[in-house]
């Protein structure tokens, strides 16, 4: 069980581009979960999965922004057309959903990103 | 929606005293879970302590155990004999089973030598 991985571990880019960010959950884990996280705040909920399908996405998470987990393994954020609030750490988390440990999240170590 | 409230930004504690991190939320749910996880400096959020609703009993985790009042919503942390490496921001959760996870604005904790 090696945890949690998300890629890139940091991102700078301009305004205006495209990022993709990438997360591969503790391969048991049938939920994942996104949230954005800026400095001093909580996570905000982004989005989350129940294996490839996405079950929930925030109201506040404009149209550019997209997940998927097309094989219920790993997922994608892609934040299209880039602006500088969307600079923050991006979170993944994932989570069984039997066992003992059952909603339980486990935090990857999350993407930064800065938009310049 | 289920709201979180941490209304401590910033605590500090001498190291091997205690201290105790509130935390209250709102939520017509009867069934549900409630968490506090740590987040260290530039390092992952990992879990502290967790809490089901329909237990009576207070969890504990070695140095760490929870209040848990069901009628107030309340859910506060006791970090007993304080180690260095407490220092962290705490964040308080809670989670409807096959829902969404709704955390606070975190504490940030700070152990003094």
């Amino acid at each position: 069980d090696t945890g949690v991985s998300q890629d890139p571990r940091h991102k700078i880019t301009k305004r205006g581009q495209n990022v993709t960010f990438r997360c591969d959950p503790i391969s048991e884990h049938n939920r994942l979960y996104w949230y954005r996280q800026t400095l001093g705040q909580g996570p905000e909920f982004l989005t989350y999965f129940q294996n490839e399908a996405q079950l929930e996405k925030s109201r506040l998470l404009s149209d550019r922004f997209s997940a998927e987990r097309p094989k219920g393994s790993f997922s994608t954020l892609e934040i299209q057309r880039t602006e500088q609030g969307d600079s923050a750490m991006y979170l993944c988390a994932s989570s069984p959903d039997r066992g003992k440990r059952t909603g339980e999240l486990f935090f990857g170590e999350g993407s930064r990103l800065t938009v310049l | 929606a289920q709201t979180v409230t941490q209304s401590q930004p910033e605590m500090s504690v001498q190291e091997a005293e205690t201290v105790t991190l509130s935390c209250t939320y709102d939520t017509s749910e009867n069934n549900y879970y409630l968490f506090w996880y740590k987040q260290p400096p530039s390092r992952q959020m990992i879990l502290v302590i967790r809490q089901e609703a329909y237990k009576q009993q207070n969890a504990t985790e070695n140095r760490f155990s929870v209040n848990f009042q069901k009628a107030a919503k309340s859910f506060s942390l006791k970090i007993s004999d304080s180690q260095l490496g407490d220092t962290a921001m705490y964040f308080c959760a809670f989670m409807k089973l096959g829902n969404q996870f709704y955390f606070g604005t975190g504490t940030s904790l700070t152990v003094i030598p």
